[in-house]
């Protein structure tokens, strides 16, 4: 089984419409996950940290449920700039290294 | 502020050669990686190192080596270059991880084709 796993899309959707992206992983004893955009042939960058009572910021939600080991993410009112692959990265506490694991992504098409 | 700077942008190894690919931040931070993400694929974590002198092997080690002699500096060495290692390769740091607070900055990233 993958440590992070993600459906790869993609996801096409009309502008304005509300999306939602899984993430499940596979380390129970993860503690930190976070949500990256990664626009084409460019580098990740931070989109949001996932904390343990969800959080909002503007169109973006993200929530994380521990029993069921997955996190996700909420895009309401989709704009043309949201297209891109979205990286669900959580931590492996439990492994000695000190680094993130990466999923695979999700892409995510917006149309006009 | 630089951010993560990586060198060179695009390369082209005949299989055999060796490269080194240079990495540089300019924030101080204590925590470096190596990642190489695949067409399609998610960041596969290749070395890291959590502060000068002090280096250890990701997922994906085999066929690089790294050192870490300042704590701006971080280079990937590549010995022998084979075509399973075209790829791009993102520099990342970071000023801790601990505590869910910490934000991982990449570099442009290096693409590199081993023909």
């Amino acid at each position: 089984r993958k440590e992070v796993e993600q459906d790869p899309g993609p996801f096409n959707v009309p502008e304005g419409a509300t999306v939602a992206f899984n993430c499940t992983y596979s380390n129970s004893a993860s503690q930190s996950f976070f949500w990256y955009r990664q626009d084409c042939r460019k580098e990740p960058k931070l989109l949001m940290s996932v904390y343990s009572s969800g959080n909002e910021d503007g169109r973006f939600t993200a929530q994380l449920n521990r029993a069921s080991q997955y996190i996700s993410l909420l895009i309401r009112d989709s704009k043309l700039s949201d297209s891109a692959t979205y990286l669900c990265v959580v931590n492996a506490p439990d492994t000695g290294r000190r680094a993130l694991t990466f999923g695979s992504g999700t892409r995510l098409q917006v149309q006009p | 502020n630089a951010g993560v700077t990586q060198t060179p942008k695009f390369r082209i190894l005949k299989i055999g050669q060796s490269m080194t690919l240079q990495c540089t931040q300019d924030m101080n931070h204590n925590y470096m990686y190596w990642y190489r993400q695949d067409p399609g694929m998610g960041l596969k974590l290749i070395y890291y190192s959590v502060g000068a002198g002090i280096t250890d092997k990701g997922e994906v080690p085999n066929g690089y080596n790294v050192s870490r002699s300042t704590t701006e500096d971080f280079p990937l060495r590549l010995e022998l270059a084979a075509p399973s290692q075209t790829s791009v390769y993102f520099c990342a740091s970071s000023y801790t991880l601990d505590s869910g607070t910490g934000e991982l900055f990449f570099g442009e990233g290096s693409r590199l084709t081993v023909l």
